[in-house]
Order: C-alpha cells, then sequence, then structure tokens
C-alpha cells in the first residue's frame, strides 16, 4: 500500500469549472505539500500545510489532519492550469513520500 | 528563473560511468534536498543537506552519494550507472525552517545508455 494516495489520477475539464483533487496519506506528517509540474518538467511548490487551510489567487488548499486527508481546489479553472498536480507528504521523521500525481487537462 | 540553479540541464553517459550532477541553493537558503524522478517510479526522495551536515536520507542507493560544501551548494555523484538511473534529479532549495515551503531546480535529465 503507497503511504500517499491521490485521485483522481487524471481529470479533464471545462475552462471555468471548479477543481478539486484528493489527497490520502498514511503516515504521520510534519507538512503535506501540494506541487505542480508542467509538460515542460519544471515542479512548483504550491502550499506547504500542517493544518487548516491556505489560499494563493485560484488555488485553495486545505487539510484534515484528524482524517489524514488534504484537497487542492482550483477555480475558475485555465487551460494554463494544465499540468500534473503531486502530493507529498513530509514526516515527522524527515522522510519525503509522493503521490502519483493527478494529470490534470483544462480545455478552451 | 527560480534561483536554484542545475547543471547540466541534460547528460547522456554509458553503463558503468560516474557523473556529477551540481545544484547551486537559491540565495539564503541552507538546506538541500535531492530527488529522483522516473517513469515507473515517480518522484523520489533521495537525500537532505542542511548548512552542510546530512540530515536525512531517503531511498538513496549505496551507488549514489552527495555533499554540500561550505558555500552551500551541492553535488550528487551517481556512480556504476545501470540503465534504470535514467530519470530526471531535481534539487529543492529551503530555509530549513518547516513551515516555509522549498523552489525546485529546473532538472537534470539523465540518460544512461
Amino acid at each position: 500500500k503507497n503511504e500517499v494516495e491521490q485521485s483522481p489520477q487524471n481529470l479533464t475539464a471545462q475552462e471555468g469549472e471548479f477543481i478539486t483533487i484528493n489527497c490520502s496519506y498514511s503516515v504521520g506528517i510534519s507538512a503535506l505539500h501540494w506541487l505542480q509540474q508542467h509538460p515542460g518538467g519544471g515542479i512548483v511548490s504550491l502550499f506547504m500545510l500542517s493544518s487548516g487551510k491556505k489560499k494563493h489567487g485560484r488555488l485553495i488548499a486545505t487539510i484534515n489532519i484528524q482524517e489524514k486527508h488534504s484537497s487542492l481546489h482550483i477555480t475558475a479553472s485555465h487551460p494554463r492550469d494544465s499540468a500534473v498536480y503531486i502530493c507529498a507528504a513530509r514526516t515527522t521523521g524527515n522522510q519525503f513520500y509522493f503521490g502519483t500525481g493527478t494529470s490534470l487537462t483544462v480545455i478552451p | 528563473d527560480s534561483g536554484v540553479t542545475q547543471t547540466p540541464k541534460h547528460l547522456i553517459t554509458a553503463t558503468g560511468q560516474r557523473v556529477t550532477l551540481r545544484c547551486s541553493p537559491r540565495s539564503g537558503d541552507l538546506s538541500v534536498y535531492w530527488y529522483q524522478q522516473s517513469l515507473d517510479q515517480g518522484l523520489q526522495f533521495l537525500i537532505q543537506y542542511y548548512n552542510g551536515e546530512e540530515r536525512a536520507k531517503g531511498n538513496i542507493l549505496e551507488r549514489f552519494s552527495a555533499q554540500q560544501f561550505p558555500d552551500l551548494h551541492s553535488e550528487l555523484n551517481l556512480s556504476s550507472l545501470e540503465l534504470g538511473d535514467s530519470a530526471l534529479y531535481f534539487c529543492a532549495s529551503g530555509t530549513g525552517n518547516r513551515n516555509y515551503g522549498y523552489t525546485f531546480g529546473s532538472g537534470t535529465r539523465l540518460t544512461v545508455v
């Protein structure tokens, strides 16, 4: 069993739609990261969460520590949001476990 | 430009060889993290250094080693290369404070032939 599970694996949305990507983890964490990887391969760190909710522009990340679950929401999706979104759990022992990623395609 | 510099961007080498990947962290960052991304394994954490000292070790093979120098740049050495070592190798830098995130470099694409 993977320490970090993401769903869905693939997601296609129409421009303007509200998008949710889910991440469940089984390890004790010090932080949960959301990463964005564009088709060219570069990785951007979107959020680091240890509790509650963070917002940056049209992106919102939430975490429920008791349920070991985090969600990444994209409001008013745009074709430039098309990328792979990866959830990563950093444990209290300084290890990182990565989800397999959610490939998002936003169609104009 | 993220501020994290990785060189080289691409590297093609033969099995059995040794290569060195280099990472210069963002100005002011003391931590460097190395990750491997392959098609079959996805992203994996290799190792972290903080201010010259090893802080955490992940799935790093014994054939691989890393170090962080006094000027804070880091090198990842990969030896006795195998076809399965072909991957993207990313480094990321951070302040070392768990409340802050990381900045990734653009990666080194290693192809072992």
